[in-house]
């Protein structure tokens, strides 16, 4: 089944930009999703459809996708950001919507 | 506002059943599908299932199918998700969330422990 792999930590200094990658086979062909979660709370979308920002969430995140990437891109990061980030597709082909293993972004 | 309010945590034994729930509200219920995700201890989400609140319509991950089972009750906005026999490696958070193939608002979950 078609897997995500993402790096298992991200760190960034406050007000430095963070990226959060997400690689999978041909992925610019699938719609990506974002969400972040923060220890003992539910996720949140922050991102959908590789780049959309639903209501709500702050203009510093912003999403795009690439060949075999897509990013998550986290600007003037702040300490309320550090949380898990876990990218989401739907793979046509089985059905299944697919999460990856999720990013802990830590701000340093 | 879309809410989805989910019942309290649960502690349970191997081999007990189980029905936990999912109450919607601020949106019309049957024009969006809800999904059920896991999250084990510690570890990341993992997609279980949908239903169609419309039609009851519903599809599993292989990794749940035949263990749980997703239900809905339009008359109540409410979707449920129960077992019919508990292992210790049910042990987890579950969470509900408004959505068929990305979910935009999530309740806050129910923690189930199964333990002997």
């Amino acid at each position: 089944s078609y897997v995500l792999t993402q790096p298992p930590s991200v760190s960034v200094a406050p007000g430095q930009t963070a990226r959060v990658t997400c690689g999978g086979n041909n992925i610019e062909n699938k719609r990506v999703h974002w969400y972040l979660q923060k220890p003992g709370q539910a996720p949140v979308m922050v991102v959908s459809h590789n780049s959309d920002r639903p209501s709500g969430i702050p203009e510093r995140f912003s999403g795009s996708n690439s060949g075999n990437t897509a990013t998550l891109t986290i600007s003037r990061v702040e300490a309320g950001d550090e949380a898990d980030y876990y990218c989401q597709v739907w793979d046509s082909s089985s059905d299944l919507r697919i999460f990856g293993g999720g990013t802990k972004l830590t701000v340093l | 506002e879309v809410h989805l309010v989910q019942s309290g945590a649960e502690v349970k034994k191997p081999g007990e059943s189980l029905t936990i729930s999912c109450k919607a509200s601020g949106y019309q219920f049957t024009g969006n599908w809800i999904t059920w995700v896991r999250q084990l201890p510690g570890r990341g989400l993992e997609w279980m299932g949908r239903i169609d609140p419309t039609n009851s319509y519903t599809s599993y991950s292989p990794s749940f199918q035949g263990h749980v089972f997703i239900s809905t009750d339009k008359t109540t906005n409410t979707s449920s998700l129960q077992w019919r026999s508990l292992k210790t490696s049910d042990t987890a958070i579950y969470y509900c969330a408004r959505g068929a193939s990305w979910f935009d608002a999530w309740g806050p979950g129910t923690l189930v422990t199964v333990s002997s």
